[in-house]
């Protein structure tokens, strides 16, 4: 089945604690992005990549790092999470090709206290 | 400055009835795409339909089509006799493409939440 899978899905933790939310696709997709969720706000990307090796800022990526050593994989790091980190995160993945739709993952509830 | 405007907070239709939610953007790029996402109360996000800038015709997809005027720079999404499913969040997002800068971002507007009543 094709999906994103993001890990995990719900998650407490406290400021400062590093911490690392994983996002895997199985679709040989070389677009995968992250992207945030608030109320009023929509969603808002962070980071994004076009390809393995090559990552690139959204409108958010102040706080955030990450890495695509592999196709499949795009791990979303907070090296010092912050309670305005507080949100819902979603990593999807598409065809480099800009007329393809973005397949999502199911989210990750980050709160920050 | 916000390049996706939703200016629909809110929305109700009757069940069976048609509802347009407005989009509209902004961008200076002659390469782009516009889409679509519904998100219901469950929460994850699903595709709807897709607009490319240089299509000529108007994108339609079942129930759902896209309504999009260039010059006006709008892309409004019809659904036709809606269902009690169709209440959700309704996101309308585009992504820009600049191949000489590998400028490639998606922008998504504040979203339109859909009732339908009975």
């Amino acid at each position: 089945e094709a999906q994103v899978t993001q890990n995990p899905r719900y998650l407490i933790t406290v400021t400062g604690k590093k911490l690392t939310v994983t996002c895997s696709q199985n679709m040989n997709h070389e677009y995968m992005s992250w992207y945030r969720q608030d109320p009023g706000l929509g969603l808002r990307q962070i980071y994004y990549s076009m390809n393995v090796e090559v990552t690139d800022k959204g409108d958010v990526p102040e706080g955030y790092k990450v890495s695509r050593k592999e196709k499949r994989n795009f791990p979303l790091i907070l090296e010092s999470p912050s309670p305005n980190q507080t949100s819902l995160y979603f990593c999807a993945s598409s065809l480099v090709d800009s007329g393809t739709e973005a397949f999502f993952g199911q989210g990750t509830r980050l709160t920050v206290v | 400055a916000q390049k996706i405007t939703q200016t629909q907070p809110g929305m109700f239709v009757q069940e069976k009835e048609a509802v347009t939610l407005d989009c509209t953007y902004d961008t200076s790029d002659q390469s782009y795409g516009l889409f679509w996402y519904k998100q219901p109360s469950s929460g994850e996000m699903i595709f709807l339909i897709y607009q490319g800038s240089y299509d000529e015709q108007n994108a339609t997809e079942g129930r759902y089509s896209l309504n999009f005027q260039k010059a006006r720079k709008s892309a409004n999404l019809v659904i036709s006799a809606s269902q009690l499913g169709d209440s959700a969040m309704y996101f309308c997002a585009m992504r820009e493409n600049d191949m000489k800068t590998s400028y490639d971002k998606v922008i998504f507007g504040p979203g339109t939440s859909l009732s339908v009543i009975p």
